[in-house]
C-alpha cells in the first residue's frame, strides 16, 4: 500500500527565506506527483505536477524535483513571502485515472 | 480549462438529516470521479471511486449505506450523506479524472457541519 510522508509537519520562516519541503514514497512504481497548495478552509490549488518520467518542474519561484528511485519529491521555494503561508500537500497517483495518495502536509508560515 | 463545480459550498445540517453534494464538470467529461474526506488538521483520504454509470467502490471503512454516490452521467456525480451524524463533519472534495489529459480537476470542497 502507498504510503506518502511529509517532512517537517509545520515550518515558520522570516519573509525572503528560501525553503525545501520534503515528501517521501514508499512504492517508487508512481504515475505521476503532484505539490497542491491548500489555504485554511479552502479546497486544493495545484502547483506542480511531475510525470514519472521527469526529473522536475518549474514555475515562478516554484520548483519540484522528483527522484522516483528513492522515492523522494521536493518542493523549493525561493524568496518566501507571507502569501505564501498555507498547507502544501504533496500526493501520488500509481496509474493514469486512478486516486491520488496524499501526504499528511507541511503547515508553512512565513512572517512578514 | 477543466473546471469542477461543486456545491455546496458550506452546508450545517441537522443531526439525522441527509446532504447531498454535487459536482459538476462544465467543460469535459469526467469518466471517472474520485471522493476524498479531510478531517481537521489531517490530510485528505479516498473515500471512493465512482465510473459513469457503474457502481461506486468504496475504501475500507467507508460505509457505501451512509455515503450514496451516483455517478449517472459523464458530467454529473453526487454524495448524499444519509442519516449524518456530528462525526461526519468533515471536508469533502471531489476530483475528475477525464479524456481531455493526464491531469486531475478537483472540486472546491464542501465544508459540512452536523449539529
Amino acid at each position: 500500500k502507498q504510503e506518502v510522508t511529509q517532512i517537517p509537519a509545520a515550518l515558520s520562516v522570516p519573509e525572503g527565506e528560501n525553503l525545501v519541503l520534503n515528501c517521501s514514497f514508499t512504492d517508487s512504481a508512481i504515475y505521476n506527483l503532484q505539490w497542491f497548495r491548500q489555504d485554511p478552509g479552502k479546497g486544493l490549488t495545484s502547483l506542480l505536477l511531475i510525470q514519472s518520467s521527469q526529473r522536475e518542474q518549474t514555475s515562478g519561484r516554484l520548483n519540484a524535483s522528483l527522484d522516483k528511485s528513492s522515492g523522494r519529491s521536493t518542493l523549493y521555494i525561493a524568496a518566501s513571502q507571507p502569501g505564501d503561508s498555507a498547507t502544501y500537500l504533496c500526493a501520488v497517483t500509481l496509474d493514469y485515472g486512478q486516486n491520488f495518495v496524499f501526504g499528511p502536509g507541511t503547515r508553512l508560515s512565513v512572517l512578514p | 480549462g477543466a473546471v469542477v463545480s461543486q456545491h455546496p459550498s458550506r452546508v450545517i445540517c441537522k443531526s439525522g438529516t441527509s446532504v447531498k453534494i454535487e459536482c459538476r464538470s462544465l467543460d469535459f467529461q469526467a469518466t471517472t470521479m474520485f471522493w476524498y474526506r479531510q478531517f481537521p488538521k489531517q490530510s485528505l483520504m479516498l473515500m471512493a471511486t465512482s465510473n459513469e454509470g457503474s457502481k461506486a467502490t468504496y475504501e475500507q471503512g467507508v460505509e457505501k449505506d451512509k455515503f450514496l454516490i451516483n455517478h449517472a452521467s459523464l458530467t454529473l456525480s453526487t454524495l448524499t450523506v444519509t442519516s449524518a451524524h456530528p462525526e461526519d463533519s468533515s471536508f469533502y472534495i471531489c476530483s475528475a479524472h477525464g479524456t481531455f489529459n493526464y491531469g486531475y480537476t478537483f472540486g472546491s470542497g464542501t465544508r459540512l457541519t452536523v449539529v
